[in-house]
């Protein structure tokens, strides 16, 4: 079982670039995620979509967007990329009631480094 | 302010031994508490979900305790394996929040 998959696993960005980090999952669940981790700090939310067509802003959404056009597919997009958006990205989806209750399965993770 | 606050940040013990890891919370009103292990450079994979009527929860070798009135969690390892060797993160959903609040982690070490 795939679950969920993220593209790049690692990408180096020059200040002002942008990209599209891809996030799929197979599970067919209604919830996903974009967390950031840095480094000796806890994961913050960034967006988050209750199902296709719907996005909310997390704790830290700016300088990101995202869009859901389908169940599977929730890429995060970066535009003009900042040395304060390295970080390592990871993607979740659950698919419980509320996304307070379900568990949460994670991609392994983008490392993205801005110079 | 909701906060989730994990120790120690780091431990080392030896391959067989027990240890426990220490989670307190300050996000009210609650409704899940998570554990999750990370392994390095990998996602995040759950371990164990407790809402506030549960007091004890068990996953092999691994075996979580809530205290919902002192707002305190632990997680027990039991004869500990050089696979233990992760990050331990301690996760909090509240009931009125869409967001589950995240804790530094723990970073455990298994030595031979």
């Amino acid at each position: 079982n795939a679950g969920v998959t993220q593209t790049p696993k690692f990408r180096i960005l020059k200040i002002g670039q942008s990209m599209t980090l891809q996030c799929t999952q197979d599970m067919n669940h209604n919830y996903m995620y974009w967390y950031r981790q840095d480094p000796g700090m806890g994961l913050k939310l960034i967006y988050y979509s209750v199902g296709a067509g719907i996005t909310d802003k997390g704790e830290v959404p700016n300088g990101y967007n995202v869009s859901r056009s389908t169940t599977e597919d929730f890429p995060l997009r970066l535009e003009l990329a900042a040395p304060s958006q390295t970080s390592v990205y990871f993607c979740a989806s659950s698919s419980s009631g509320t996304p307070n209750t379900g568990e949460l399965f994670f991609g392994e993770g983008s490392r993205l480094t801005v110079l | 302010k909701n906060q989730v606050e994990q120790s120690p940040q780091s431990l080392i013990i030896l391959e067989g031994k027990n240890c426990t890891l220490q989670c307190n919370y300050t996000v009210s009103p609650f409704s899940n508490l998570r554990w999750y292990k990370q392994d390095t450079g990998r996602g995040p994979v759950s371990l164990t979900i407790m809402t506030f009527s549960e007091n004890t929860k068990s996953n092999g070798r691994y075996t979580a305790t809530l205290d919902a009135d002192t707002k305190q969690s632990s997680l027990h390892i039991t004869a500990s394996q050089l696979s233990d060797s992760a990050s331990y993160i301690c996760v909090v959903s509240g009931r009125s929040q869409g967001n589950l609040i995240f804790g530094k982690g723990t970073k455990l070490s298994v030595k031979p």
